[in-house]
């Protein structure tokens, strides 16, 4: 069985550009949330992805978007970096669709904004 | 509004001596509730979970966890703890009515002195 993975494994961008982290979710699970992890804070829920559909989102703004494949894979989006958004960027799988909320995490994209 | 506190950001015990980690929710649903671990660099990896019936519930490396509603706590035990158990540990809550998004705490760091 294959595990959530994620890339990059770090990233670093200037302020205003734009970037995407990938994450490919466990084998059998349909269901894909993205949390931010700020330094020495614990993880912030941005969205989560169901069936190729935002299925619930956190209090980020819009510049904050995402995708989900039909192979359940998943793409997260940020426009206009800002400094605050340097964190670790952490992908969660689920089964939403077989009653399971118990959700696996990857080892996250570390993101540094200069 | 649904919160997670974990009152301890701190804790140092010796190795072999038995650990307790609070925890303690607000939440205006009936709680799913998780134990999670993260070492340093790394995403997080799943303990325990709760969802419904036994209120002591049996995790991964010996870790226990008692989820009492009239005090709205789901503290983390073990009774002797191993060197290799320093980490830092979220507790996070989650509830169908709130499309199975995770709120967590702020982490708990776990020192263990030899």
């Amino acid at each position: 069985e294959t595990g959530v993975t994620q890339s990059p494994t770090h990233l670093i961008k200037t302020r205003g550009q734009q970037v995407t982290l990938r994450c490919s979710s466990q084998s059998g699970h349909n269901t894909v949330s993205w949390y931010q992890q700020a330094l020495g804070q614990g993880p912030q829920f941005i969205f989560q992805y169901y069936r190729e559909e935002e299925n619930g989102r956190g209090n980020f703004p819009p510049r904050f978007s995402g995708l989900q494949f039909p192979n359940y894979s998943s793409e997260l989006n940020v426009n206009a970096l800002e400094l605050d958004d340097s964190a670790l960027y952490l992908c969660a799988s689920s089964d939403l669709a077989g009653g399971s909320y118990e959700q696996y995490f990857g080892p996250g994209t570390r993101l540094t904004v200069t | 509004a649904q919160s997670v506190t974990q009152p301890d950001i701190h804790i140092t015990v010796s190795e072999g001596a038995s650990l307790e980690l609070r925890c303690n929710y607000s939440y205006g649903a009936t709680p799913y509730l998780f134990w999670y671990v993260q070492s340093p660099g790394q995403g997080l990896q799943l303990l325990l979970k709760y969802f419904s019936g036994d209120t002591l519930v049996q995790g991964i490396k010996g870790f226990e966890a008692e989820f009492k509603r009239s005090q709205s706590s789901f503290n983390l035990r073990k009774p002797s703890v191993h060197w290799s158990d320093a980490a830092e540990y979220f507790c996070a809550v989650g509830a169908r009515e709130y499309g199975n998004k995770l709120v967590f705490g702020a982490g708990t760091i776990l020192r263990v002195k030899s």
